[in-house]
């Protein structure tokens, strides 16, 4: 079974500090990596999506790498702003038990910083 | 429509009750996901449909859990006999097509709680 771990839980920083996210999962066996923003009272937006055979992907102030090998990833955010403040999920896309691919989330990092 | 909505947001009932959610995914998309959240915790899988087929209903917690997309459009999830351990954030995502590397869209969830 998939088990996605994501470490800090929380997160505060200074406005223009740099953050740094972990996740790691389990099985190495996965299709794609994803990283999604959780803000309260609204869905998920989907960030990035690092491929298997990628080693990262970037847009705008965000990075995100992948050592599948490892099982893990990180997920970058450049000169954090206010703006930048929710709650952050990696999930790993893998077949599951019923031989179907599925996203196995983490439980998040819940990042607030700091004006 | 312009994103995925769900209603209603939230819902408060007593143990015993019978309650069904709705999700209005985006109108193109083929593919539509139900996902329990528990407090704290990342989504959980809980079943998917392509159209009207459901072919993977294996995350569904018990026979009182069960989803239906008729007409291939909007979906409804119906947990009956509700018990406390049921509350939870239950989202519905979209996506184009079934495929690990398509983007699911997520609405805002309906926030469920079994008193």
């Amino acid at each position: 079974k998939q088990e996605v771990t994501q470490i800090p839980a929380a997160l505060s920083v200074p406005e223009g500090e740099n953050l740094v996210l972990n996740c790691s999962f389990t099985d190495s066996a996965i299709y794609n990596l994803q990283w999604f923003r959780q803000d309260p009272g609204k869905g998920l937006t989907s960030l990035l999506l690092i491929q298997s055979s990628q080693r990262e992907q970037t847009s705008g102030r965000l990075n995100a790498s992948l050592d599948k090998s490892s099982g893990r990833s990180t997920l970058y955010i450049a000169a954090s702003q206010p703006g930048d403040s929710a709650t952050y999920l990696c999930a790993a896309n893998h077949l599951g038990s019923s031989n179907d691919y599925k996203l196995s989330f983490g439980a998040g990092t819940t990042v607030t910083v700091r004006a | 429509g312009a994103g995925v909505s769900q209603s209603p947001r939230y819902k408060v009932t007593k143990r015993g009750q019978d309650v069904t959610l709705r999700c209005d995914p985006i109108s193109s998309h083929a593919t539509l996901y139900w996902y329990q959240q528990a407090l704290g915790q990342g989504p959980e899988f809980l079943t998917y449909f392509n159209y009207e087929a459901q072919p993977d209903k294996s995350g569904l917690p018990s026979d009182r859990f069960s989803a239906e997309r008729p007409e291939g459009s909007i979906s409804t999830l119906t947990i009956q006999r509700t018990e406390q351990r049921d509350s939870a954030m239950y989202r519905c995502a979209s996506s184009l097509y079934r495929g690990p590397q398509e983007t699911q869209y997520f609405g805002p969830g309906t926030r469920l709680l079994v008193l």
